[in-house]
């Protein structure tokens, strides 16, 4: 069954640095998405992706933030210069089409810790 | 955007039925009503969704009631597997468009007992 995967599965950084989070979505796929948990809370949404572009984002994606699908199978979250708070769990997600009448697929996630 | 109300935590013994409710009050005409759920230490994972009609896949079914305002999730037997935050959520029309970004509250936790 295919499936989203993630790389890697914890990233621990120093605060200030600059991170890369890695997804490969399922191949058929046309709508990406990043999602974080910091532990203990609620999953939240931080953007979308479609077409090459950002369709939306949630407050928490500000300027800090970028998402790129540089090749034909990639789709990466960069986080410029990480804070103590962006330490949570990072899903990515993949669906086939616009998900309001489809399902996401999430990656087992990578958890970012910064120290 | 339109919320949800939720138990937050509900238990279930193994083996027996399960039915999970989920408030949304103020469903408009065009929002999906999809259920995700997560196991411990996993990402989310989709259950089920619906627009009007109940709905039956091989994990679950989930029954509309006829106004919308509400829904129930339904697990036919609950397995120790079955052991997840349960999240109902709406998809508008108007908010993220045919993203169908997932807002996700806070859930209900089911426990289930062998």
């Amino acid at each position: 069954e295919p499936e989203v995967t993630q790389t890697p599965s914890h990233q621990v950084t120093q605060m200030g640095q600059e991170v890369i989070l890695r997804c490969v979505p399922i191949s058929n796929h046309l709508y990406f998405y990043w999602y974080r948990q910091i532990l203990g809370q609620k999953v939240e949404f931080l953007v979308s992706f479609y077409n090459n572009e950002i369709s939306e984002k949630s407050e928490i994606f500000d300027d800090q933030f970028s998402v790129e699908r540089p090749d034909g199978s990639n789709f990466t979250l960069k986080i410029r210069s990480t804070k103590l708070e962006d330490s949570a769990m990072y899903f990515c997600a993949s669906s086939e089409r616009g998900a309001r009448n489809n399902e996401q697929f999430f990656g087992p996630g990578t958890r970012l810790t910064v120290l | 955007d339109a919320k949800t109300t939720q138990p937050n935590s509900m238990e279930s013994n193994e083996e027996e039925p399960v039915h999970l409710p989920c408030n949304h009050s103020t469903i408009s005409g065009t929002d999906y009503i999809h259920w995700y759920r997560q196991l411990p230490s996993q990402g989310p994972e989709y259950v089920i969704h619906g627009l009007t009609s109940n709905v039956n896949n091989r994990m679950a079914s989930l029954a509309i009631a006829e106004d919308r305002k509400s829904s129930t999730l339904i697990l036919h037997r609950a397995t120790l597997r079955d052991a997840a935050v349960y999240y109902c959520i709406l998809i508008e029309r108007g908010y993220g468009g045919s993203q169908g970004n997932l807002i996700f509250g806070k859930g209900t936790k089911l426990s289930v007992k062998p």
